[in-house]
């Protein structure tokens, strides 16, 4: 089975603050994928990694795939009230393209 | 508009008694799935179809049954809930068979308290 580890599961900070969160695991994926939780609803997709070492950015938002494909992290810079959520990674496997989810991250921003 | 509709949302029920979950999704997609969202464990895979009458067990499929008559419709039934089956539940679908790079699109979720 192949596990993805997200740290820290829960985060706390002021509005302003640079925050990142990470998806670490000991199996490789061949993409790797970002997802925000708000609540009452379903995750909602960020972004897509397929590239070791890729780097996106969204907005504010950066999300990096490391170069073994075995971890990601998502860097937000001056965190938003909007940005409040839970972050899911969800990593794909080879061959069998099976998508695995993390634990999760549960962000807070306070004004 | 484009999206996965569950119903229902909120549901209390006892043990032993049969329910089902529907889902509806609007966008043609082949693939279609549920979860289960539990506290410190993220998001796992009950049941998923590639296609119409094609379905397979995910991670934790023990105590769920699932059909897919119509390409549309998904529906998760409990033949006998036990409350060990109180979770979040949500339905996701995405364009293709298989699910590779193609993103998945999830419904609200649906709450559900067996007792």
């Amino acid at each position: 089975t192949q596990l993805l580890e997200q740290s820290p599961q829960f985060l706390s900070i002021q509005e302003g603050e640079n925050l990142t969160v990470y998806c670490n695991s000991s199996s490789v994926f061949s993409s790797l994928q970002w997802y925000r939780q708000e609540p009452g609803e379903g995750p909602v997709l960020l972004v897509t990694v397929v590239t070791g070492g890729e780097v996106k950015k969204l907005k504010r938002l950066t999300f990096q795939f490391g170069d073994a494909r075995k971890d990601s992290s998502l860097h937000i810079t001056a965190a938003q009230p909007g940005d409040t959520g839970l972050y899911l990674c969800a990593g794909v496997g080879f061959g069998n393209e099976k998508l695995t989810f993390g634990t999760g991250t549960r962000l807070t921003i306070i004004p | 508009e484009a999206q996965v509709t569950q119903n229902p949302r909120y549901l209390i029920t006892v043990t032993g008694k049969k329910l089902t979950v529907t889902c509806s999704q609007n966008m043609n997609h082949e693939y279609m799935s549920w979860y289960r969202q539990d506290p410190g464990l993220g998001l796992r895979q009950i049941y998923y179809s590639m296609n119409v009458e094609v379905t397979d067990k995910g991670d934790v499929p023990e105590g769920y049954k699932v059909s897919r008559k119509e390409k549309r419709n998904f529906p998760l039934i409990l033949e006998s809930p036990s409350p060990n089956q109180t979770s979040l539940y949500f339905c996701a679908s995405s364009p293709r068979s298989g699910q590779g790079n193609s993103p998945l699109h999830f419904g609200n979720g649906t709450r559900l308290t067996v007792t």
